[in-house]
């Protein structure tokens, strides 16, 4: 089955203590991105890869990394969590296209983040 | 740069009534547009896309939307709501050019369907 699985599903931690949010997929994906989702502001983009060891900034970097070492996996770390990191969480991946074809992004089912 | 405005942060509705969700987006080249459906706990489900062609595009669970270019709309609609379509909408777009594959969304709109 195609799909894009995140884990843990649910965190609970304190400020400060890193933590790595792990993201596979088995579609053979070129693209990859991390989202956060927050009441009244929808979706909004954090990293995004365009293939293996390529990686970019998305609109709300700030207190993330990630890394992009094989094609399948993408995973967000926070090296010093805050409470406004306190969040949910969506990983996404798609074939890259070439501007002539279809686009969709599949999503995995979410991670939300407390930080206290 | 693309952004994307949902009109109403909220709907109510009863059970059978139609429904239509507002998006308008504003972008300086072409875009392929979206509609993607959260329910409850879960992750975003593909409902529609507008990619090229007929302006009206029908998606699952009997939704459909039309592209309107002139007035940069796309707009979702269902004659017929059932309680099982309680969930957040959410519009998006991207930039037809190729060179990114960036969704740009909308702050989402949340269709409550009561009996």
């Amino acid at each position: 089955e195609a799909q894009v699985t995140q884990n843990p599903r649910y965190l609970i931690t304190v400020t400060g203590k890193k933590l790595t949010v792990t993201c596979s997929q088995n579609m053979n994906h070129e693209y990859m991105s991390w989202y956060r989702q927050d009441p009244g502001l929808g979706l909004r983009q954090i990293y995004y890869s365009m293939n293996v060891e390529v990686t970019d900034k998305g609109d709300v970097p700030e207190g993330y990394k990630v890394s992009r070492k094989e094609k399948r996996n993408f995973p967000l770390i926070l090296e010093s969590p805050s409470p406004n990191q306190t969040s949910l969480y969506f990983c996404a991946s798609s074939l890259k296209s070439s501007g002539q074809g279809e686009k969709p992004q599949h999503f995995g089912d979410g991670t939300r983040l407390s930080i206290l | 740069a693309q952004s994307v405005t949902q009109l109403d942060s909220q709907v109510p509705v009863f059970e059978e009534a139609p429904v239509e969700l507002r998006c308008n987006y504003s972008s300086s080249v072409s875009v392929y547009l979206f509609w993607y459906v959260q329910y409850p706990n879960q992750g975003l489900q593909l409902l529609l896309k507008y990619l090229s062609g007929s302006t009206l595009v029908k998606g699952i669970n009997g939704f459909e939307a039309e592209f309107n270019k002139s007035q940069t709309s796309f707009h979702l609609r269902k004659p017929s709501v059932h309680i099982s379509d309680t969930a957040e909408y959410f519009c998006a777009v991207i930039p037809y050019w190729g060179g990114s594959e960036k969704l740009v969304f909308g702050k989402g709109t949340k269709l409550t369907v009561n009996p």
